[in-house]
């Protein structure tokens, strides 16, 4: 079974420029999150979609931060305009459902963005 | 609110000795407590979960126990072994929509290193 790909690993940018990630989930899957994680924290949730439709954005900056999810497949993550702060690496992550409640997420191999 | 705290952040032990990792979470309504290892570098895979259904699970090495009247559940490995060497994140669901899923809030990550 593939896993769920993001593109592109790295980048770095200057601030104030844009960037745009790119993620797969995996086949079948409905759930489609994407998570910050700073060096050295927990991933935090930006936004979760079910299906194309969005779950939980409440802790996207939405002022400069989009994301779709078009089709209920692929999705992207953009920042526009780039601060200092959001050097971090951005995990995408797709889940599976087990019976009785159990959500396993599968994490794609992230990519790490640097603002300079 | 949603917190999840995790302690300790590092955590060193020689190989065949016991780890221990605590987290106590804040929404009482939390159901699901999955673990994360996240080797460095690499994406974080689950390692083993349980529902507030159970007190105790059990796989191979590795064991979870959860409190929910005091709202804190542990991991513990056994036997540890220098491969068991990564950062591990434990994780509290919120907002659970049952057999469809929620929003997981991570704690901030304890650094086991596993001495030959």
């Amino acid at each position: 079974e593939a896993g769920v790909a993001q593109s592109p690993r790295y980048k770095i940018i200057e601030k104030r420029q844009s960037v745009a990630f790119w993620c797969n989930p995996i086949s079948g899957h409905a759930t489609l999150y994407w998570y910050q994680q700073i060096l050295g924290q927990g991933p935090k949730l930006l936004i979760q979609f079910q299906n194309n439709g969005v779950v939980d954005d409440s802790q996207l900056p939405k002022d400069r931060f989009s994301a779709e999810r078009l089709k209920g497949v692929d999705s992207t993550l953009k920042i526009q305009p780039a601060k200092l702060e959001d050097s971090a690496v951005y995990l995408c992550a797709s889940s599976l459902v087990r019976e009785g409640g159990f959500y396993e997420q599968y994490f794609g191999p992230g990519t790490r963005l640097t603002v300079t | 609110g949603e917190n999840v705290e995790q302690h300790p952040s590092t955590l060193s032990v020689q190989e065949g000795d016991s780890a221990v990792i605590k987290c106590t979470y804040s929404d009482s309504a939390s159901n699901y407590f999955p673990w994360y290892k996240q080797e460095l570098g690499k994406r974080p895979q689950l390692i083993i979960d349980i529902r507030s259904n159970v007190g105790e699970k059990k796989d191979q090495r590795i064991a979870v126990t959860l409190n929910k009247t005091a709202k804190h559940f542990s991991l513990h490995i056994t036997e540890t072994q220098p491969e068991d060497s990564a950062v591990y994140f434990c994780a509290a669901l919120i907002k659970e929509i049952y057999n469809q899923g929620g929003k997981l809030i991570f704690g901030q990550g304890t650094e086991l290193s596993v001495k030959p």
